[in-house]
């Protein structure tokens, strides 16, 4: 089955444009992340969905990210007046159940990552 | 969540095991121990995950230790195709679904 696409792959901005980096989750995940990786580094969380629900934006790095998810399935996140320093791959992954998962699902709340977007800001 | 230690990078000739290793001293009874790699140009994908009791499955085993303070996963026969970024992410479960990722284990397969 499909997994979780991203588009577009690559993305060259300059300093000061507004981007928008859609992700697919796979259908019917409810839980929808996504994570900011600079290179060499590992990937950082940035923000959470439960359905359309955003329930945690805490890793957004400042008031020029914003994510939505209208309708519980696509999901878009979009940088304003891109600077140098937001350079780095966005990725997006999906999980079947909510979190926290019911008892019995304890552990088994596995992310499926899609292949990322590269941004670069020039 | 519990912070873990995994060595920088590791080397493996193609056929034989790997053993990744990782340090979790400070896990708490209510996280568990998720492994997670990371093939280049590509997004993380789930490996294995584990509480206590030892687990298999069809990529990987992970082994627990007794105090759970430390873990090893193991690749049984490595291919180049696993070369990777290793990552063990340490995660209480019933609490927020992020994964806190660190800097993982480069594992490279030699042929």
């Amino acid at each position: 089955g499909a997994g979780v696409s991203q588009s577009p792959r690559y993305k060259v901005a300059k300093r000061g444009q507004d981007v928008a980096l859609r992700c697919d989750p796979i259908s019917g995940h409810v839980s929808l992340f996504w994570y900011q990786q600079a290179l060499g580094q590992g990937p950082e969380f940035l923000t959470y969905f439960q359905n359309e629900a955003q329930l945690d934006k805490s890793g957004l790095p400042s008031d020029r990210f914003f994510a939505e998810r209208p309708e519980g399935s696509v999901s878009t996140l979009k940088i304003q007046r891109t600077q140098q320093e937001d350079s780095a791959v966005y990725l997006c992954a999906s999980s079947l159940i909510r979190t926290p998962p019911p008892n019995r699902d304890r552990g088994r709340d596995e992310q499926f990552f899609g292949p990322g977007t590269r941004l670069t800001v020039l | 969540d519990a912070k873990t230690t995994q060595p920088p990078s590791m080397d493996c000739a193609e056929g034989r095991a790997a053993n990744l290793p990782c340090n979790h001293s400070t896990i708490s009874g209510n996280e568990y121990v998720y492994w997670y790699r990371q093939i280049h140009s590509q997004g993380p994908q789930y490996i294995i995950h584990g509480l206590k009791n030892n687990e298999t499955n069809e990529m990987a085993s992970l082994i627990i230790t007794e105090d759970r303070k430390s873990s090893t996963l193991i690749l049984p026969h490595a291919t180049l195709r696993d070369t990777a970024v290793y990552y063990c992410i340490v995660r209480v479960v019933w609490s927020y679904g992020k994964l806190t990722f660190g800097q993982g284990t480069i594992l490279t397969v030699h042929p």
